[in-house]
């Protein structure tokens, strides 16, 4: 079966860095595009990236735009969300999913928790 | 803001039919999908598509589109279908993906 697992979250300061992984199993890995969506406490989901089979094809949210970077290692089925000047708004559980695109996004990880507080 | 609105909260009686909708002019063109979430866990996606249920979700969840709203349909609701629902597609220029503001279900 499909099984997602995020690691790489905790707490950091305004303006640092931090990166995501996500280990993929259970499906083959470079047939599906990727998604990260996240949720800020109490609050809704929001899409922030997706990534295409091959990595040719990339989007961001607006919020995000510029210092965010997703990226995929199709050879270790595991997705990556490299998260730079992060701010407090930032916070929130990240989840990695199947699909983005023109793919319906259909299995989600557990989530990740990134705390951005001095 | 998002692009896709939804109620906020939404109530319905045990064993009745409840329906949860979705606005945007983007659905004028693309379909949506539905995505259950309970407390501290993953969405789970209920419906996808025009109308497609997922393997495993039950066939009292019912999808359809009419214009620019679409809408999730429970038939005869159970206690366990108490959760937050999202709606989710594409924005209007096809580049984005968004995810309406959720709405809290509850069984009466």
């Amino acid at each position: 079966q499909v099984h997602l697992v995020e690691s790489g979250g905790g707490l950091v300061k305004p303006g640092g860095s931090l990166r995501l992984s996500c280990a993929a199993s259970g499906f083959t890995f470079n047939d599906y595009y990727m998604s990260w969506v996240r949720q800020a406490p109490g609050k809704g989901l929001q899409w922030v990236s997706y990534i295409s089979t091959s990595g040719v094809t990339i989007k961001y949210a607006d919020s995000v735009k510029g210092r965010f970077t997703i990226s995929r290692d199709n050879a270790k089925n595991a997705l990556h969300l490299q998260m730079n000047s992060l701010r407090a708004e930032d916070t929130a559980v990240y989840y990695c999913a199947r699909g983005g695109g023109w793919e319906t996004i259909d299995y989600w990880g557990q989530g990740s928790l990134v705390t951005v507080s001095s | 803001s998002s692009e896709l609105t939804q109620d906020p909260a939404v109530s319905v009686a045990l064993r009745q039919t409840v329906r949860i909708t979705c606005q945007g002019d983007s659905l004028k063109i693309y379909f949506a999908n539905w995505y259950q979430q309970k407390p501290g866990q993953a969405p789970v996606l209920v419906i996808s598509g025009k109308n497609n249920r997922p393997s495993g979700i039950p066939d009292r969840f019912s999808g359809s589109t009419s214009g620019n709203t679409t809408s999730l349909t429970i038939t005869g609701a159970q206690a366990e279908d108490e959760a937050d629902y999202y709606c989710n597609s594409r924005d209007s220029s096809a580049n984005y993906l968004v995810f309406g503001g959720g709405t809290k279900l509850t069984v009466l």
